[in-house]
């Protein structure tokens, strides 16, 4: 069975400062990986999402991810934040050929000015 | 093209009494899907489904809770004699026909209040 574990539930972070949002995945088969965004009140959002080939993946708004199979792990990062990041943001995987999507508890970025 | 709709947005229910969901899909979209989200928590699957097709159900509480998505219309989850426990925000997505790495797209979502 899959699983999905987020590390930090909330970071803090000033401004203009790097981040970077810890997600781990466990499956005995090959996956897809995604990160999606979540503001207030809203719906998630697709961030970003590797599904073959190079293994660092972007967003359009400076957001990246990495997979690193080895470590099993999807962090992702971003050099410089925006007061407007602040949200909550999901790390999610789901089996190449399967259709279930398992999502992780979610990590609270907030953006302090 | 309209994203994935849900209505209503906010719902407000007493304890025994009944709640149901609707979810439109994007066009062209077959698959919807169903999560709640409690308060300081993160997105819980619940169900899968394809039209007239309930695909998986694993996530689904066994009594109260049931889902359809018809040849016509929106899928609809429906909870039956509403606890407060029930309260959260229960999302509806929708994706392609395909396996796996077809993105969700997410509707806003409809907040369930039972008092």
């Amino acid at each position: 069975a899959q699983s999905v574990t987020q590390l930090d539930s909330q970071v803090p972070v000033f401004e203009e400062a790097p981040v970077e949002l810890r997600c781990n995945y466990s499956s005995s088969v090959s996956v897809y990986l995604f990160w999606y965004v979540q503001y207030p009140n809203q719906g998630l959002q697709l961030l970003l999402k590797y599904l073959s080939g190079s293994t660092l993946v972007e967003s359009i708004n400076g957001f990246e991810a990495e997979f690193n199979k080895s470590q099993t792990s999807f962090h992702l990062r971003k050099p410089s934040v925006h007061i407007s990041d602040t949200a909550e943001y999901f790390c999610a995987v789901s089996e190449t050929g399967g259709f279930k999507t398992i999502f992780g508890a979610g990590t609270r970025l907030f953006v302090k000015a | 093209n309209a994203g994935v709709m849900q209505n209503p947005r906010h719902l407000v229910r007493r304890r025994g009494q009944e709640a149901r969901l609707r979810c439109s899909p994007m066009k062209g979209h077959s698959h919807v899907y169903w999560y709640r989200q409690l308060p300081e928590e993160g997105l819980k699957f619940m169900v899968y489904l394809q039209k007239e097709n309930i695909i998986d159900e694993s996530g689904m509480p066994k009594e109260r809770f049931s889902a359809e998505f018809p040849k016509e219309g929106p899928s609809i989850l429906r909870i039956q004699q509403v606890v407060r426990g029930d309260s959260a925000a229960y999302f509806c997505a929708s994706s392609l026909p395909g396996q796996g790495g077809y993105e969700q797209y997410f509707g806003p979502g409809t907040r369930l209040t039972v008092t």
